[in-house]
């Protein structure tokens, strides 16, 4: 079974903090991606790598940045924490794209919810 | 651009009741449809997946969903819901040329009634 991790399951930070949230893939998939998850908006993506030191933009990146120096490892980071982004964040990886485009589905971590104070 | 409606914010069932959740997506194409499940204070997790073929699709824990394109349909189905069936369940599209992303919808709270 695909397993993917994140390192902290409950986040408590401060304004301004900067703050570092890890996810691990076990079964070699290149695609790994950062949602946040809030009441009533679903998944929102905030980035996505295909590749090792390749990153894209997803919906909401403001505020964030990620780092991938390893396949499995995809880092989320908040430079400057906010209250506006206390939150659940879930992390996922998948297989690249299939022939013709399509998407393979997606693997989930446990998520971190993260509280900014 | 591409979305997905999922009409229902709550909908609750008595045990033992049929299910059925739905999901709508805008896309001109054909997409690659999946269903979630949420327990709370977890990840997700994958019920079922359509990519082609037979429109209707069986899952985990005894779903299943229909792929109607003439409805731009992905609606999902349990003909008998358990008490442990208590969720939130998230639709996905992947669309051609989507870059590997997948689109969710804002999800559907189950709640089941003993």
């Amino acid at each position: 079974d695909v397993k993917v991790t994140q390192s902290s399951r409950y986040l408590v930070k401060r304004t301004g903090e900067k703050v570092f949230l890890e996810c691990v893939q076990d079964m070699d998939h290149e695609n790994m991606f950062w949602y946040r998850q809030d009441p009533g908006l679903g998944l929102r993506l905030i980035y996505f790598s295909y590749d090792v030191k390749m990153k894209e933009k997803g919906d909401i990146p403001e505020g964030y940045s990620v780092s991938r120096e390893k396949k499995e490892r995809f880092s989320l980071i908040l430079e400057s924490a906010s209250t506006n982004q206390t939150s659940m964040y879930l992390c996922a990886s998948s297989l690249p794209g299939l022939a013709g485009g399509g998407s393979y589905e997606q693997y989930f971590g446990p998520g971190t919810r993260l509280t900014v104070t | 651009a591409q979305s997905v409606t999922q009409p229902d914010i709550h909908i609750t069932v008595s045990e033992g009741a049929s299910l059925e959740l739905r999901c709508n997506y805008s896309y001109g194409a054909t997409p690659y449809l999946f269903w979630y499940v949420q327990s709370p204070g977890q990840g997700l997790q994958l019920l079922l997946k359509y990519f082609s073929g037979d429109t209707l699709v069986q899952g985990i824990k005894g779903f299943e969903a229909e792929f109607k394109r003439s409805q731009s349909s992905f609606n999902l189905r349990k003909p008998s819901v358990h008490w442990s069936d208590a969720a939130e369940y998230f639709c996905a599209v992947g669309f051609t040329g989507g870059g590997n992303k997948l689109t969710f919808g804002t999800g559907t709270q189950l709640k089941v009634e003993l």
